[in-house]
């Protein structure tokens, strides 16, 4: 099993619609976090947990929110899907460095 | 913010050559890392380098920090190598673990 999964991989969903994105860690790290990945750019910050008690906002993290269920799981909520959130976006834990999912290919029409 | 610049964006090589991309960054950082995205978008975590040099396989790395940059170098590139390199900092203790990408470099090995 991958250190870091997410689920789904796919998703084509509905402008307006609410969607999740979940991620579940096995390396037990604190630290978990959430990216955009837009064509052409680098990954972008939405939000980041540094523990189950403790969840930041990043530097896009309008119109998303998340919820830390657990150490191991960390998802990601869009609460009402908007053509411009059409990304990549990855999951990922720290600890002295980075592990990333292997995405989530979201788009919304 | 803290910039990430990388050049160049758009690399081409033969299979066999030799190739080093560049990040500068604007101000002092606690960690740098570089990653590859291949083909299919898996972020594959190459080297946690805030300062030094460290090697990999055909792949090494090198962080001036003092002077605000990394380099990646890539040895007798393979058609495995194509994808996108990023590089990514992060400074100071409030963002701490939080990481600024540069745009990428497109690297395309040709056979």
């Amino acid at each position: 099993d991958a250190d870091v999964t997410q689920t789904p991989r796919n998703r084509i969903t509905k402008t307006g619609k609410r969607i999740m994105l979940e991620c579940s860690q096995t390396k037990g790290h604190d630290r978990m976090y959430w990216y955009r990945q837009d064509p052409g750019l680098g990954l972008r910050l939405i939000y980041y947990s540094f523990d189950v008690k403790d969840i930041n906002k990043g530097e896009i993290s309008d119109g998303y929110s998340v919820s830390r269920q657990a150490q191991a799981k960390f998802s990601l909520s869009l609460e009402s899907a908007i053509p411009n959130q059409t990304a990549l976006y990855f999951c990922a834990t720290w600890n002295y460095g980075y592990t990333f999912g292997s995405g989530t290919r979201l788009t919304v029409v | 913010g803290i910039q990430v610049e990388q050049s160049p964006p758009d690399l081409i090589l033969q299979e066999g050559a030799n190739s080093t991309l560049r990040c500068n960054f604007s101000d002092s950082v606690n960690n740098l890392q570089w990653f590859h995205q291949n083909p299919w978008g898996q972020l594959i975590n190459l080297f946690y380098i805030p300062s030094g040099t460290k090697q990999n396989g055909r792949l090494s790395a090198t962080t001036v920090a003092t002077e605000r940059y990394s380099l990646l170098y890539i040895s007798s590139s393979q058609t495995t190598d194509s994808g996108v390199y990023f590089c990514a900092v992060e400074r100071g203790t409030d963002s701490w673990g939080k990481l600024q990408f540069g745009a990428g470099t497109q690297v395309v090995v040709t056979p």
